[in-house]
């Protein structure tokens, strides 16, 4: 089975601080994903990545960066955290693009409150 | 752009009853579709795929799902609801194999006994 686990289920931090959400998987995917979910929004993507040290901006990337050193490890950076980032974010993996079995595996999911 | 709507953001069924949440999408390639289900403070978990080949798509705990060029639509249904399937649901398209999904805003489906 594949696993996607994420580095907290819940966070608390502070308006300004810097965060760092962070994803591993462990069934070798070439891709990841960071998604955000708010109520009534669906999951909106943030960034994403296709391999070690690259990165894609998805919808929504303003306010956060990523970094990917390893192929297991996609972190999600807040630089400086705001309210409006108190929301639930989901982490995923997939084989690579034109790969047959393509779904998408999600971790848990982190929710993060910014007061 | 692709975009992927959902029509109703609640279904209510009763147990045993049919379960059809509708989802319509717009890509200018052929799709790729998915249908997510998400558990109270989980994350998602893949019910059932389309890709190529056949139209009619069977998942994980009785759910299937067809696939309506014509229509543009992947409804997702259930010929008899059970408590256990309240949850959220979530009808995703890509236009490439192993891309980012483009999510509908997601249907909370409630079972009553």
């Amino acid at each position: 089975d594949v696993k996607v686990t994420q580095s907290s289920r819940y966070l608390v931090k502070r308006t300004g601080e810097k965060v760092f959400l962070e994803c591993v998987q462990d069934m070798d995917h070439e891709n990841m994903f960071w998604y955000r979910q708010d109520p009534g929004l669906g999951l909106r993507l943030i960034y994403f990545s296709y391999d070690v040290k690259m990165k894609e901006k998805g919808d929504i990337p303003e306010g956060y960066s990523v970094s990917r050193e390893k192929k297991e490890r996609f972190s999600l950076i807040l630089e400086s955290a705001s309210t409006n980032q108190t929301s639930m974010y989901l982490c995923a993996s997939s084989r690579p693009r034109d790969s047959p079995n393509n779904e998408q595996f999600f971790g848990p999911g982190t929710r993060l409150t910014v007061l | 752009a692709q975009s992927v709507t959902q029509l109703g953001s609640h279904v209510s069924v009763s147990e045993g009853a049919l379960v059809l949440l509708r989802c319509n999408y717009s890509s200018s390639v052929p799709p790729y579709l998915f249908w997510y289900v998400q558990y109270p403070n989980q994350g998602l978990q893949l019910l059932l795929k389309y890709t190529t080949g056949a139209t009619l798509v069977k998942g994980i705990n009785g759910f299937e799902a067809e696939f309506k060029k014509s229509e543009t639509s992947f409804h997702l249904t259930k010929p008899s609801a059970h408590m256990s399937d309240a949850a959220e649901y979530f009808c995703a398209v890509s236009n490439q194999a192993g891309t980012a999904l483009i999510f509908g805003k997601g249907t909370t489906l409630s079972v009553s006994s």
